[in-house]
């Protein structure tokens, strides 16, 4: 099996841009996949593919990878973006794995 | 619209079984993988395994194996996850979600659509 690593978490201003690392050994060769929640909802499906934003997602939300390393970015980061954020990727098998979730604090 | 509804909470003894359901509606149900994931409280997300509708092929995680079984019908479009020898540690929401792929490689295009949770607490 593997693992995918992110920080407990990240703290930003209003405004400014939040860079939230998942790290693994399935990057580059399996896609990741980045999901926000919120206290008491079910996680919501933010990027797919590494890049690819999901309709309905805002622009500030964007994805990246870079070796073993994928990266959701949240330009101008507003209040209602404090929530939960996990990674996600799959192998060839198709089995599944989460990253342990990052809290992203808007202060 | 598209979406996915689970059955209602449950509250089980340790050791027994447990068997949620998950009603899919408004799209094509043999179309998307359905995944089992779950949530302990305060805890981050954990993925339990996937159903393909199409066929009923499964995927389990291999913490669970030996304990999960997945089914659907698709008569009426709703899969199932059954937990078996239930301990205080499986207390958590379970939540099913579909997800688009491509079959050949397996691919998938990510948990698009997800089921409202079922809370399950396992106590003596």
């Amino acid at each position: 099996s593997y693992e995918l690593t992110q920080p407990p978490s990240v703290s930003v201003s209003p405004g400014q841009t939040a860079r939230i690392p998942c790290s693994g050994d399935a990057f580059p060769k399996q896609y990741g996949y980045w999901y926000q929640q919120k206290p008491g909802q079910a996680p919501v499906l933010v990027i797919y593919k590494d890049s690819e934003r999901l309709s309905g997602i805002p622009e500030r939300f964007s994805g990246s990878s870079s070796g073993t390393t994928v990266t959701l970015t949240v330009s101008g980061v507003q209040a209602e973006d404090e929530a939960d954020y996990y990674c996600q990727s799959a192998d060839s098998s198709g089995t599944v794995v989460f990253g342990g979730g990052t809290k992203l604090t808007v202060l | 619209q598209v979406q996915l509804v689970q059955s209602g909470a449950e509250v089980k003894k340790p050791g027994a079984s447990v068997k949620v359901s998950c009603k899919a509606s408004e799209y094509t149900f043999t179309g998307y993988y359905l995944h089992w994931v779950r949530q302990a409280p305060g805890q981050g997300l954990e993925w339990m395994g996937w159903i393909n509708p199409n066929g009923g092929g499964t995927n389990y995680a291999q913490k669970f194996q030996g304990r999960v079984t997945m089914t659907r019908d698709t008569s009426i479009n709703t899969a199932y996850m059954e937990l078996s020898r239930l301990k205080s540690d499986d207390t958590a929401v379970y939540y099913c979600s579909r997800d688009p792929y491509s079959a050949f490689p397996l691919t998938f295009y990510g948990m698009d659509v997800w089921g409202q949770g079922t809370t399950v607490t396992v106590s003596s």
